[in-house]
């Protein structure tokens, strides 16, 4: 069965409009996610690490006041695309593993779309 | 930055052939894993190798960590239409002690024809 649940799995609306994504670990708890983000036939590029009861550590180059991330719980982490505009189209994809000695299982990522 | 230089970028072949995936560093890796990703969908982890030499074989998949843990390889036997997707490769660095982040190769996009 599914390890991580990310919803919702496609959002298409008008630029300028914030979309939240929902990333949640269903097997264990997970004080680290990590979410990604994808362009078309190309490969994942981190964009920020998502810690439980802390800030966000975010990758160089990614604009945390425009991606915020809230990991309220051990269980979901939240990553809202502030006020987005059409070249923030992508797939966006968040990972949880249950320890450093573990791997990452992905969600099904949600394709964004912005007119 | 560790980056992962992941070859070739894209891949087809016909039904039967066999083919290698590689992915090369100049940095080490605590561990690398492998993943398919078919479109619209999240990369589905196919095997992680962590010790140097390492060999592992799923099925007609055979994946290879170097003895100096800077690179790999997979290896598909007779490959198959159901074999097409996105291979990514993506080594394990450790954060400071807490979850580690993963480095992504660029991919490589296998296309097996019938």
């Amino acid at each position: 069965g599914a390890v991580v649940s990310q919803h919702p799995s496609r959002v298409i609306c008008k630029s300028g409009t914030s979309v939240k994504i929902e990333c949640r670990s269903l097997d264990f708890q997970a004080t680290t996610m990590f979410w990604y983000r994808q362009f078309p036939k190309q490969s994942l590029m981190l964009m920020a690490t998502s810690n439980e009861g802390s800030k966000a550590t975010y990758e160089q180059g990614v604009e945390k006041d425009k991606f915020l991330i809230n990991h309220a719980s051990l269980t979901l982490s939240t990553l809202t695309v502030t006020s987005a505009h059409p070249e923030d189209s992508s797939f966006y994809i968040c990972s949880v593993s249950p320890d450093t000695n573990q791997p990452q299982h992905f969600g099904d990522g949600t394709r964004l779309s912005i007119l | 930055t560790q980056l992962l230089e992941q070859s070739p970028q894209f891949l087809s072949i016909q039904e039967g052939e066999n083919l290698t995936v590689y992915c090369n560093s100049s940095s080490v890796f605590s561990s690398l894993q492998w993943y398919r990703q078919e479109p619209g969908e999240g990369p589905v982890l196919l095997v992680t190798v962590v010790t140097g030499g390492e060999v592992k074989k799923l099925k007609r998949l055979t994946f290879q960590f170097g003895d100096a843990r800077k690179d790999s390889s997979l290896h598909i036997t007779a490959a198959q239409p159901g074999d097409t997707g996105l291979y990514l490769c993506a080594g394990a660095r450790d954060s400071g002690g807490s979850n580690y982040k993963l480095t992504f190769g660029k991919g490589t996009l296998l296309t097996v024809n019938p």
